[in-house]
């Protein structure tokens, strides 16, 4: 079946400006996770919704940073006014649910490079 | 969260079986123990996970301690496409926390032909 997809696979944008992401989740999965993966670096979480639950935005590095998620359907990403510190790997990955025995599959990410 | 610690990097040859460890010492009763790896330029998938007892799948073997407080993902014939970095991760049980994922800089396997 189909997988997480994101959009686009590559961004190349300049300082300054605000760029958008895209996930789509797999068909059912109530839980969606971003994450960002820095330049040889492991993954840092970002942001987490599950359901029609307040998100947790405890990851978020700043107030630049901002998500939605629609029902259980599509989420965004969104950076506003770019840093050159922002450039990373941004990866979504959802799960049928947030217990422990709950396995995540993540998408193949977008390389956002802020000039 | 509790850690793990693993070592930075591991080199195997192909066809040989390779044996992963990672430490956890503080882990809780309610910790699941999850194993991602992560392939070049890819995102990270997911390989096995177990709370108590040893695990089997298609793709690994996890061996669990008797104290938990240590396990082995164990690849019993590594190919060149198992090169790739593994990442040993604890998630609670409870589904009131976030249940993030929280990555560590994982192992790094180089596999020779």
């Amino acid at each position: 079946g189909a997988g997480v997809s994101q959009s686009p696979s590559n961004k190349v944008t300049e300082k300054g400006k605000d760029v958008e992401l895209r996930c789509d989740p797999i068909s059912g999965h109530t839980a969606l996770y971003w994450y960002r993966q820095r330049l040889g670096q492991g993954l840092e979480f970002l942001i987490y919704f599950q359901g029609n639950s307040a998100p947790d935005k405890s990851g978020l590095p700043s107030d630049r940073f901002s998500a939605e998620r629609t029902g259980e359907s599509v989420s965004t990403l969104t950076i506003q006014r770019t840093q050159q510190e922002d450039s990373a790997v941004y990866l979504c990955a959802s799960s049928s649910g947030h217990w422990g025995y709950n396995e995540q599959f993540f998408g193949p990410g977008t390389r956002l490079t802020v000039l | 969260d509790a850690k793990t610690t693993q070592p930075n990097s591991m080199e195997s040859n192909e066809e040989e079986p390779v044996h992963l460890p990672c430490n956890h010492s503080t882990i809780s009763g309610t910790d699941y123990i999850h194993w991602y790896r992560q392939l070049p330029s890819q995102g990270p998938e997911y390989v096995i996970h177990g709370l108590t007892s040893n695990v089997n799948n298609r793709m690994a073997s996890l061996a669990i301690a008797e104290d938990r407080k240590s396990s082995t993902l164990i690849l019993h014939r590594a190919t060149l496409r198992d090169a790739a970095v593994y990442y040993c991760i604890l998630r609670a049980y409870h589904g009131g926390a976030t249940n993030k994922l929280i990555f560590g800089t994982g192992t790094l396997l180089a596999v020779q032909p």
